[in-house]
């Protein structure tokens, strides 16, 4: 049981690239969920998702897409990086069950993401 | 969406008890308090959940008065490898996936 997995862990893009960050979980959760955190500051929802099939906008989602086609997967892309971007990247799964107390995050070790 | 308030930073010695209070004035009926504990480079970990009144596990206790506009996680007997940021997660379970949302929290430094 490996929990939440993201990959790549550390990316360098330069302006106007794009790339895929790839998150897996095997945790049979329904909701899957993309932060950001930036150099002293908390973390700040990308997206997310309630289940297979759709997507929600969070706090911050202009710049990004992200895709959900399989329940066990979460895709967030930049078309276009821009320097703005450069931010660590978590991850997060989590139950959708009406139980308190399964209704936690669970986090992946982060992807380090730096346009140049 | 009920808006949490923390201290930035709280500074403790080794082996003292650590509380750490978050502001939550405009709390709803159906929201939990969740607080979470995050180390450098790495994703927040799950610490405690409560509704009301006092919840302990083995990492900590969180106590919630009756009003339920603040809440206080206690660490107790604090260790090094406590230094860490602290987030309080104010929300409704219903429709938690809008409300995961993360303030600055509380940078949390444990000193010898």
């Amino acid at each position: 049981n490996a929990g939440v997995t993201q990959t790549p862990k550390f990316r360098v893009l330069k302006t106007g690239q794009s790339m895929t960050l790839l998150c897996a979980q095997d945790m049979n959760h329904e909701y899957m969920y993309w932060y950001r955190q930036d150099p002293g500051m908390g973390l700040r929802l990308i997206h997310y998702s309630v289940g297979e099939g759709t997507t929600a906008k969070g706090e911050v989602p202009d710049g990004y897409n992200v895709s959900r086609l399989k329940k066990q997967n979460f895709l967030l892309g930049l078309e276009s990086a821009a320097p703005s971007q450069t931010s660590l990247y978590f991850c997060a799964s989590s139950y959708s069950l009406r139980d308190p107390t399964n209704e936690k995050l669970f986090f992946g070790s982060g992807t380090q993401l730096s346009v140049l | 969406l009920a808006k949490t308030t923390q201290p930035i930073s709280m500074d403790s010695y080794e082996g003292q008890e650590v509380n750490i209070t978050c502001s939550h004035n405009n709390i709803a009926t159906n929201d939990y308090i969740t607080w979470y504990q995050q180390f450098p480079s790495q994703g927040p970990r799950f610490i405690i959940q409560g509704y009301k009144t006092k919840v302990t596990n083995e990492v900590a206790s969180l106590f919630i008065p009756a009003d339920r506009k603040s809440s206080t996680l206690s660490l107790p007997r604090v260790s090094l490898s406590d230094t860490a940021v602290y987030y309080c997660l104010v929300g409704d379970i219903v429709n938690y996936g809008q409300n995961f949302v993360f303030g600055p929290g509380t940078r949390l430094s444990v000193l010898p």
